[in-house]
């Protein structure tokens, strides 16, 4: 089984509205993170923002927000006031555990945004 | 300017030539690891490293080798590339700490004919 989940391919949005991007994980373990990422047509990885599993909040950066539903096991990406410059692939990623020895990023397989003008 | 560099940022190599991809973070973090992106299959780890001189394997190291014998340097050796290792290659560095993020470097892109 998928350990990350983003149902969604591909996305299109119209500039300054806001989207969700979707992301479910599955674990069993208590402690954990979740991220997303963003990969811009040229090719680097650009971190956007952090949810803890312990984390009551809904974390957020700026026009990035984190809509964290733990009994569902979903991290939805939210971005507010869509621009150009977020058309992009987004990757949602998980880290399982703490205190073991590898920090591994387990990806999705990335939702592809188009932000049409 | 806090960042992780990789190089080169494109190779095309032909098959059995041993090359080399070096990393560099000038963050002082004790965690480093490598990935390697392909389409449809998301980004997969290759090797990881704890601290100098600890390293481990991630979920597809066969064909990989890594050294860490500086804390800012992680470099990812390929000693007979083969046509099923051409990919996007990344390098991601963190403090020692499980909830610290990941950073990554600006990516190598190799072709191996």
């Amino acid at each position: 089984a998928q350990k990350i989940t983003q149902t969604q391919p591909g996305m299109f949005v119209q500039e300054k509205e806001a989207v969700t991007l979707d992301c479910t994980y599955d674990t069993s373990d208590q402690s954990y993170g979740l991220f997303w990422y963003k990969q811009p047509s040229s090719g680097e990885m650009i971190f956007l923002i952090y949810q803890g599993s312990y984390d009551e909040q809904n974390a957020t950066e700026g026009r990035y927000s984190l809509n964290f539903q733990k009994a569902r096991k979903s991290a939805n990406l939210v971005i507010s006031a869509s621009q150009l410059g977020d058309s992009a692939m987004y990757f949602c990623a998980m880290r399982e555990g703490v205190g073991g020895s590898n920090y591994k990023l387990t990806f999705g397989k990335g939702t592809l945004l188009t932000v049409n003008p | 300017e806090a960042q992780v560099t990789q190089n080169p940022r494109y190779l095309i190599t032909v098959t059995g030539k041993k090359l080399t991809v070096t990393c560099s973070q000038n963050m002082n973090h004790e965690y480093m690891s490598w990935y390697r992106q392909d389409p449809g299959l998301g980004l997969r780890q290759i090797y990881y490293s704890m601290n100098v001189e600890v390293t481990d394997k991630g979920d597809v190291p066969e064909g990989y080798k890594v050294s860490r014998k500086e804390k800012r340097n992680f470099p990812l050796i390929l000693e007979s590339p083969s046509p099923n290792q051409t990919s996007l290659y990344f390098c991601a560095s963190s403090r020692g700490l499980a909830a610290d993020t990941q950073y990554f470097g600006p990516g190598t892109r190799l072709t191996v004919l």
